[in-house]
C-alpha cells in the first residue's frame, strides 16, 4: 500500500499562472518532506523541503506548505515557467532515529504551456 | 566534484545474461541507494545501504543483488536478466536516510 500518493499524475498550467501539485502521506511518522523535480533523461534533482516544526518554506518561486493534521503537502510555483515542465516527485522520511529510508510517490508530470 | 556517476549509461541485455552496474559518488555519503523508473510506478527502491559493508532490502529486490565494499561504490547485479528488468535504473546518495539525495543520470537497461 502507498505512504505517499500522489494523485494527480499529470497537471497542465498556462505560463505565469499558478502550480499547485499536491501529495498525501499515511504513516504519521513521517516528519521530513521533500520534494524533487526530473527532466527526461535525466536524474531527479532535490528542489524543497519542509520539516514537520514548519507548515511552510519558501525558496524563490517555490513554495512547499505542510498541513500536519491532514497528512497532506503541496508544492506551489509561482509564476509557472516552461522550464518548469518536468516530473515532480514528493517524498517523506522520518528523523527520528532508525533506517528510515525514504518512501516517493508516483510523480505528477507538470507542463507549463507558454 | 562529479558528485553520483552511473556506468553504464545504456545497456542492451538478451534474457538469462548478467551484468553490472556502478555507482560511485565522491560526497562521502554514508547512504546508497539503487531505484528502478517504470512509466508511471514512480521510483521504487531495489536496494539501499546504510555504510560500508551494508547492505538492505528495499520495495523491489527480487532478481538483483548487490555489494558496498568501498564507502564510495555501490554495485547493483542482474545475475539472470529478465524482461522485466528492462527499466531506468537510479544510483542515489544521501549523509543521512532523512536526507535530500543526490542521484546519478541514470542507466537505461533493455532486455530483450
Amino acid at each position: 500500500d502507498q505512504q505517499v500518493k500522489q494523485n494527480s499524475p499529470s497537471l497542465s498550467v498556462q505560463e505565469g499562472r499558478i502550480s499547485i501539485l499536491n501529495c498525501d502521506y499515511t504513516n504519521s511518522m513521517f516528519d521530513y518532506f521533500l520534494w524533487y523535480k526530473k527532466y527526461p533523461a535525466e536524474g531527479p534533482t532535490f528542489l524543497i523541503s519542509i520539516s514537520s516544526i514548519k507548515d511552510k518554506n519558501e525558496d524563490g518561486r517555490f513554495t512547499v506548505f505542510l498541513n500536519k493534521s491532514a497528512k497532506h503537502l503541496s508544492l506551489h510555483i509561482v509564476p509557472s515557467q516552461p522550464g518548469d515542465s518536468a516530473v515532480y516527485f514528493c517524498a517523506a522520511s522520518s528523523t527520528s532515529g532508525g533506517s528510515y529510508i525514504p518512501t516517493f510517490g508516483r510523480g505528477t508530470s507538470l507542463i507549463v504551456h507558454p | 566534484n562529479a558528485g553520483v556517476t552511473q556506468t553504464p549509461k545504456f545497456r542492451v541485455l538478451k534474457t538469462g545474461q548478467s551484468m553490472t552496474l556502478l555507482c560511485a559518488q565522491d560526497m562521502n555519503h554514508e547512504y546508497m541507494y539503487w531505484y528502478r523508473q517504470d512509466p508511471g510506478m514512480g521510483l521504487r527502491l531495489i536496494h539501499y545501504s546504510v555504510g560500508e559493508g551494508t547492505t538492505a532490502k528495499g520495495e523491489v529486490p527480487d532478481g538483483y543483488n548487490v555489494s558496498r565494499l568501498k564507502k564510495q561504490n555501490f554495485l547493483l547485479g542482474l545475475e539472470s536478466a529478465a524482461p522485466s528488468q528492462t527499466s531506468v535504473y537510479f544510483c542515489a546518495s544521501s549523509q543521512d536516510s532523512w536526507a535530500e539525495q543526490y542521484f546519478g543520470p541514470g542507466t537505461r537497461l533493455t532486455v530483450t
